[in-house]
């Protein structure tokens, strides 16, 4: 079975940082693109960025509203991927998934979400 | 950035009700297009992928068409345990930018 599981969600006030963790099991976790995507209360859902397999380099991609502010990483020897979240603002408030890479033809699965709340 | 316009944004329907919704992308994105359903509080689940392939486990009730610009997103008879809101998605170019999403609701 494939389970994706997200922690490190919590309070933060606007200008802090926190690290999110995606503790992966069940496929191959070495030759895996994987996402974070977040949605804000009651509001849709916007992609945040990827990271490629290490064999790829493991470089990373990002969404405008969240470069040179986040930064994803991979530990493939724990098969977990982070996201590293500074400078951090009311707007970044959200429920953060992991998944894995948009439209993979060979599946999609996502965590089942860690809550994020930036406020004073 | 490519912008995906889903419409209509909220809509009511019956059960046993044939509806569509639409996606349009900015730009031509061939079958890059996945479909998404999500409930209140849980996780979204694709449907389709590949603009037109059902997902493995996914209702045959649901399919979609469209390609280039245009997509679709057809349930043929609505059952109760569909109304949730659906997003497309297009992942032909970065950033990944889902619709609007539309919201399904009983009438």
């Amino acid at each position: 079975e494939v389970l994706l599981v997200e922690s490190g969600g919590g309070l933060v006030k606007p200008g802090g940082s926190l690290r999110l963790s995606c503790a992966v099991s069940g496929f191959p976790f070495t030759n895996a693109w994987l996402s974070w995507v977040r949605q804000a209360p009651g509001k849709g859902l916007e992609w945040v960025g990827r990271i490629r397999s290490k064999g790829e380099g493991g470089a990373t991609d990002y969404a405008a509203p969240v470069k040179d502010r986040f930064t994803i990483s991979r530990d493939d020897s724990k098969n977990t991927i982070y996201l590293q979240m500074n400078s951090l603002k009311t707007e970044d408030t959200a429920v953060y998934y992991c998944s894995t890479e948009l439209g993979w033809g060979g599946g999609d699965f996502w965590g089942q979400g860690t809550l994020v709340t930036v406020s004073s | 950035d490519i912008q995906m316009t889903q419409s209509p944004s909220s809509l009511s329907a019956s059960v046993g009700d044939r509806v569509t919704i639409t996606c349009r992308a900015s730009q031509g994105i061939r079958n890059d297009l996945g479909w998404y359903q999500q409930k209140p509080g849980k996780v979204p689940k694709r449907l389709i992928y590949a603009a037109s392939t059902l997902q493995s486990g996914v209702p045959s009730r649901f399919s979609g068409s469209g390609s280039g610009t245009e997509f679709t997103l057809t349930i043929s008879s609505l059952q109760p345990e569909d109304f949730a809101t659906y997003y497309c998605l297009q992942h032909n170019s970065d950033p990944r930018t889902f619709g609007q999403g539309t919201k399904l609701e009983i009438k």
